[in-house]
C-alpha cells in the first residue's frame, strides 16, 4: 500500500530562519509528487511537481527536491505570511485504474514568528 | 480565469440525512476528483471521474456516491450521514492527469 510520512508534525520558525520540510514516501512506482499549500479552512494551493530523482523546483522562498524515496521542501528567509499546513502527496504509477487518484501525508504544520 | 468552485461552502445535517455538494471545474478540465479531509489529516481519495466515467473509488461505503454531468461539473452524494462524515469535503480538477487544483472545499457537519 502507498504510504506518505511527513516530519516534522510541526515547526515554529522565526522569521528568516531557514529550515527544511520532509516527504518519506513508499509507492511501486512514482509518477509524480507534489507539494501543496493549504490555509485554515481553505482548500490545498498547488506549489510544485516533481517527477524524477534529483529534480528540483523553486518558487520564491520555496524550493523542492527529490530522491527515490523522499522529498524536502526547503525554505530560505521565511516570512509571516509563509506559515501554513504544507502537504506532500504521491501520484503512484499504478492507482487502480485511477488515473488521478493522490495519496496525500498528514502535512507538517510552519508557523513563522515576526 | 475562475477557479474550481464549490457549493456550498458550509453545511450542517443531523445524522441519518443526506447531502448533496457541487463542483464545478476550471474550465477546460476534464476530470473531476473529490477528496474528504478530516482535522489535523490530510485528503483522502473518494472518487475521480473523467469524462461523466467514473475511474477510480477510494476506500470509503457505498453511502458514497457521485457523478459528473455532461458540463463536466460534479456532485458528491452521501445518503445515512454519520458523526464520522463530518469533515472538509475538496474537489480537484485536472487537465492533464497529472497536477490536481483544489477548490475551496465545503465544510460538513454532522450532529
Amino acid at each position: 500500500e502507498d504510504q506518505v510520512t511527513q516530519s516534522p508534525e510541526a515547526l515554529r520558525l522565526q522569521e528568516g530562519e531557514s529550515s527544511s520540510l520532509n516527504c518519506s514516501y513508499t509507492v511501486s512506482g512514482l509518477r509524480g509528487l507534489f507539494w501543496y499549500r493549504q490555509d485554515p479552512g481553505k482548500g490545498p494551493e498547488f506549489l510544485f511537481t516533481l517527477y524524477s530523482a534529483g529534480e528540483e523546483k523553486e518558487k520564491e522562498r520555496l524550493k523542492a527536491t527529490l530522491t527515490k524515496k523522499e522529498s524536502f521542501l526547503h525554505i530560505t528567509a521565511p516570512k509571516p505570511e509563509d506559515s501554513a499546513t504544507y502537504l506532500c502527496a504521491v501520484h503512484p504509477l499504478n492507482s487502480g485504474g485511477s488515473n488521478y487518484k493522490l495519496t496525500f501525508g498528514k502535512g507538517t504544520l510552519l508557523t513563522v514568528n515576526p | 480565469d475562475a477557479g474550481v468552485t464549490q457549493s456550498p461552502t458550509h453545511l450542517i445535517k443531523t445524522r441519518g440525512q443526506h447531502v448533496t455538494l457541487r463542483c464545478s471545474p476550471i474550465s477546460g478540465h476534464k476530470s473531476v476528483s473529490w477528496y474528504q479531509q478530516v482535522l489535523g489529516q490530510g485528503p483522502q481519495f473518494i472518487f475521480q471521474y473523467y469524462e461523466k466515467e467514473e475511474r477510480g473509488r477510494g476506500n470509503f461505503p457505498d453511502r458514497f456516491s457521485a457523478r459528473q454531468f455532461p458540463n463536466y461539473s460534479s456532485e458528491l452524494n452521501v445518503n445515512a450521514l454519520l458523526l464520522g462524515d463530518s469533515a472538509l469535503y475538496l474537489c480537484a480538477s485536472s487537465w492533464d492527469g497529472e497536477t490536481q487544483y483544489f477548490g475551496p472545499g465545503t465544510r460538513l457537519l454532522v450532529l
